[in-house]
């Protein structure tokens, strides 16, 4: 079982490029999530999606685009790299968002941007 | 993360128990996960529990939780090498809909 796979592992940037993270998971979840984790700090939440079509912003969207056009893939775009934007994404996939929403994750992806 | 606070370190020698503590805020909070990262891989669920419960047992690990003081806490016990990893405490909040908010993560260093 695949679970949640994310690609790729690591990438390198310049500053204003434009790159996707694919995120894509085969347990037909309706709820899936991109976070970012930055030492010292924990996961923060950047986007998440209830469903095909639906998608809403989390705690630190600014940079960010996601658009959910199935149910299995979730992609998130960098418009336009900075350097704060150096970190590991993390996607996340759960059945539902219930109050149990145990979360599924992938293996991150490793982005600097120099 | 927001409200959920962890200390950074922990180092404890093989066989020794383990302590790795967590304090939250959200009182409404219904369920307390404790992930475990290892290195260069996602979170991966370890275990949880329900609000209305103050203790849980799974093989070595035991889980208390002080709903008063808003005290979580992970017990492992005969820490292995294999137990080195970074244990992140969570709490699933209801903002309409539930929310996981994550602490910073305890690095949890193992010595032979």
């Amino acid at each position: 079982n695949a679970g949640v796979t994310q690609t790729p592992k690591f990438q390198v940037l310049k500053t204003g490029q434009s790159m996707t993270l694919q995120c894509a998971q085969d347990m037909n979840h309706e709820y899936m999530s991109w976070y970012r984790q930055d030492p010292g700090m924990g996961l923060r939440l950047i986007h998440y999606s209830v469903g095909a079509g639906i998608t809403d912003q989390g705690e630190v969207p600014n940079g960010y685009n996601v658009s959910r056009s199935t149910t299995e893939d979730f992609p998130l775009r960098l418009l336009s790299a900075a350097p704060s934007q150096t970190s590991v994404y993390f996607c996340a996939s759960s059945a539902d968002r219930g109050p149990s929403n145990i979360q599924y994750f992938g293996a991150g992806t490793r982005l600097s941007v120099l | 993360g927001e409200d959920v606070e962890q200390s950074l370190f922990l180092s404890v020698r093989e066989g020794d128990s383990s302590v790795i503590n967590c304090t939250y805020t959200d009182s409404s909070s219904t369920y307390l996960y404790w992930y475990k990262q290892e290195p260069g891989a996602g979170l991966q669920l370890l275990t949880y529990i329900f609000s209305n419960m103050d203790m849980k047992q799974d093989q070595r690990l035991t889980v208390l939780l002080n709903k008063k003081d808003k005290h979580l806490s992970l017990r492992i016990a005969d820490t292995q090498t294999g137990d080195s990893a970074i244990y992140f405490c969570a709490e699933s909040r209801n903002t309409g809909g539930f929310k996981t908010i994550f602490g910073a993560g305890t690095r949890l260093f193992v010595k032979a």
